[in-house]
């Protein structure tokens, strides 16, 4: 299985931060990585798929990046409603497609 | 529109088996390409994907739990049925039907519905 290595777990953030999440793949996934926000009670949503690519829809401000098996997310000038919890996900070839374990962010 | 609906019981106990049904619509299973999935998420943890199904057929599951899971196309066209035997407390979980329009090389979940919580408890 491909596990992904996400970090922090959670971040203190404040509002007009530049907040950054990572995902370390343990094995080469290419650009195999999407990413989700999650809202308390709610499902998630896909905000970036294929590593840098932004859903439709999603604000400008959030983005994602690759450098080998890094997968980097990037939120500039955090917004009150972007308080909720992030995930990567991977979909190499084979299954299954793991979640990496999440990063909450709470407002300091 | 996409929309996708979980149903099925909120309470089974252990060792019983779990059925629950995703209604979808705004797609059809048979377009090539289009999958309906399941993930789980425990409280408080990382979303688990479970399974996934393609219309022409093919089926994916999670290695380790392959043997508890069956996935299938209901009798309406616009159903997904998961099964789950000998269900555990560890199985409690909220549960989601997801859509993949991509497959079966690219797997993104752009839709999902609200999900339904099951308890395993005695």
């Amino acid at each position: 299985d491909i596990q992904m290595t996400q970090s922090p777990s959670s971040l203190s953030v404040s509002v007009g931060d530049r907040v950054t999440i990572t995902c370390q793949a343990s094995q080469d996934i290419s650009n195999y990585v999407n990413w989700y926000q999650q809202k308390p009670g709610k499902a998630p949503e896909l905000l970036i798929y294929d590593a840098s690519r932004l859903q439709l829809g999603v604000p400008s401000r959030f983005s994602g990046s690759r450098s080998g098996t890094y997968f980097t997310f990037t939120i500039s000038n955090l917004q009150p409603e972007d308080i909720a919890t992030y995930y990567c996900q991977q979909y190499d070839n084979l299954p299954p497609y793991n979640f990496g374990q999440g990063t909450k962010l709470e407002i300091k | 529109q996409i929309t996708l609906r979980e149903s099925g019981p909120t309470l089974v106990k252990p060792t019983q088996t779990l059925t629950l049904t995703c209604t979808f619509s705004g797609f059809s299973l048979s377009t090539n390409g289009v999958g309906v999935g399941w993930i789980r998420q425990p409280p408080g943890k990382a979303p688990e994907w479970l399974a996934l199904i393609y219309g022409n057929g093919n089926k994916r599951y999670r290695p380790s739990l392959r043997g508890r899971l069956t996935i299938a196309r209901a009798t309406s066209t616009n159903q997904v049925v998961l099964t789950m035997t000998n269900m555990d407390p560890v199985d409690t979980a909220t549960y989601y039907c997801v859509h993949n329009e991509r497959g079966p090389t690219v797997v993104i979940w752009e839709y999902w519905g609200q999900g339904t919580l099951v308890t395993v408890s005695s």
